[in-house]
């Protein structure tokens, strides 16, 4: 079965320092992948997508994942945090077999400190 | 632009009442799905359909139920609501595009049940 897991549910960095927020899957088939923002009472926002062309994605806001196969890992980067980043980050996997439903991760909340 | 709305940001509603949560897409989107999201559990399907009068079931359907009459519209109805239910609701939508096509959400309802 596939499934996606993001380790820490809470996230806290200085403004200014390097974001990582991280994703593994568990799929018997390749994946695709996605990172969703959500701002404080919004909906969700997609911020990248990785659909098997290049393993390294660039997004929105400055934001990029690297898929890596071997590590079954699609960890969410920013070099530079900025206080507007203050959100709730998920991933999530788009089921194979079934027709574009997503299995989301948990969540992870990003602080980010002045 | 893509836009989903959702009939209200906010609701109250008492044990037993027959509760609707109406969603509607612009952009003439064959797939749409309601999630219900709580805290540390991410983002749990509930029902999505794949064109109108097309329904199924997701990870968590039971008490709820949803009518496709129109393609632009999906109704998530809570037939005797419960202090269970509690919850954002958030509809989503995807034109049938293939397993990369990202979902569209809306705003999100919060709804709270007395």
């Amino acid at each position: 079965a596939q499934s996606v897991t993001q380790l820490g549910s809470h996230v806290s960095v200085s403004e200014g320092a390097l974001v990582l927020l991280r994703c593994n899957y568990s799929s018997s088939v390749p994946p695709y992948l996605f990172w969703y923002v959500q701002y404080p009472n919004q909906g969700l926002q997609l911020l990248l997508k990785y659909t098997s062309a290049a393993t390294l994605v660039k997004g929105i806001n400055g934001f990029e994942a690297e898929f890596k196969k071997s590590e079954t890992s699609f960890h969410l980067t920013k070099p530079s945090a900025h206080m507007s980043d203050a959100a709730e980050y998920f991933c999530a996997v788009t089921l194979y077999n079934q027709g574009g439903k997503l299995i989301f991760g948990q969540g992870t909340e990003l602080s980010v400190k002045p | 632009d893509v836009k989903v709305t959702q009939s209200s940001r906010y609701l109250v509603k008492r044990t037993g009442e027959k509760v609707f949560l109406e969603c509607v897409q612009d952009m003439d989107h064959e797939n749409m799905f309601w999630y219900r999201q709580d805290p540390g559990l991410g983002l749990r399907l509930i029902y999505f359909s794949y064109d109108v009068k097309m329904k199924e079931k997701g990870d968590i359907p039971e008490g709820y139920s949803v009518s496709r009459e129109k393609k632009e519209r999906f109704s998530l109805i809570l037939e005797s609501a419960s202090t269970n239910q509690t919850s954002m609701y958030l509809c989503a939508s995807r034109p049938h595009l293939g397993l990369g096509g990202e979902q569209y959400f809306g705003p999100g309802t919060r709804l709270t049940v007395t």
